[in-house]
């Protein structure tokens, strides 16, 4: 399988837990996206990096979550101290630059109890 | 900030008629365009691109068309299949943000 993969596909964790998903990218890609997903709602993004430079973050993205890329290949997402808030789809996207093109995975979805 | 909108929350389509899902942008320097479609539980899957220096692109029984005059971009699906049911969403980027912009979504619903 050359795609994106993402995991665990399902997280239920209880409130002020800590969570982490992991995004394994097309090998290729120098592009790593991460989304957020509610139910109904288009995704909203949260950080990108390239390589393994972290190059934004949007201000959706709380000191309690941090998102990682060591070695330019796959990234990690932690929540810390989670909320029920926090409950969505947490979707991982990968691009080669020229293309621009995001191949996305099928997404962590987390429950926040 | 800026944003790409869908003008339909929902689309219900007789099985084999043409579909036409729209898409108002607000992002002037929007270069590129992708249309995805995402089923139920899953992530959005790449149905097809263009970018603002053309105003039509053909795929397999899917056309996108961009309007840069009045900032909107459509999607024809010829021939509506019962397997297009999921929502469709527009995204753009800009090449000085780099990053893919979703908007809401419209649900294609095709009627057997």
């Amino acid at each position: 399988d050359t795609g994106v993969s993402q995991n665990p596909r399902h997280k239920i964790t209880k409130r002020g837990q800590n969570v982490t998903f992991r995004c394994d990218p097309i090998s290729e890609h120098n592009r790593l996206y991460w989304y957020r997903q509610t139910l109904g709602q288009g995704p909203e993004f949260l950080t990108y990096f390239q390589n393994e430079a972290q190059l934004e973050k949007s201000r959706l993205l709380s000191d309690r979550f941090s998102a990682e890329r060591p070695k330019g290949s796959f990234s990690t997402l932690e929540i810390q101290r989670t909320e029920q808030g926090d409950s969505a789809m947490y979707l991982c996207a990968s691009s080669l630059e020229q293309t621009g093109e995001l191949f996305f995975g099928e997404g962590s979805r987390l429950t926040v109890l | 900030g800026e944003s790409v909108g869908l003008h339909l929350p929902t689309l219900s389509v007789q099985e084999g008629d043409n579909s036409i899902i729209n898409c108002a942008y607000s992002n002037s320097a929007s270069d590129y365009f992708i249309w995805y479609k995402q089923e139920s539980g899953k992530g959005p899957q790449f149905i097809i691109d263009i970018r603002s220096n053309m105003d039509k692109r053909q795929g397999q029984r899917v056309t996108v068309l961009l309007n840069k005059t009045v900032k909107h971009l459509s999607l024809q699906i010829a021939a509506t299949q019962p397997g297009d049911s999921a929502v469709y969403f527009c995204a753009e980027i800009s090449s000085n943000t780099g990053k893919l912009i979703f908007g809401q979504g419209t649900t294609l619903q095709v009627k057997p």
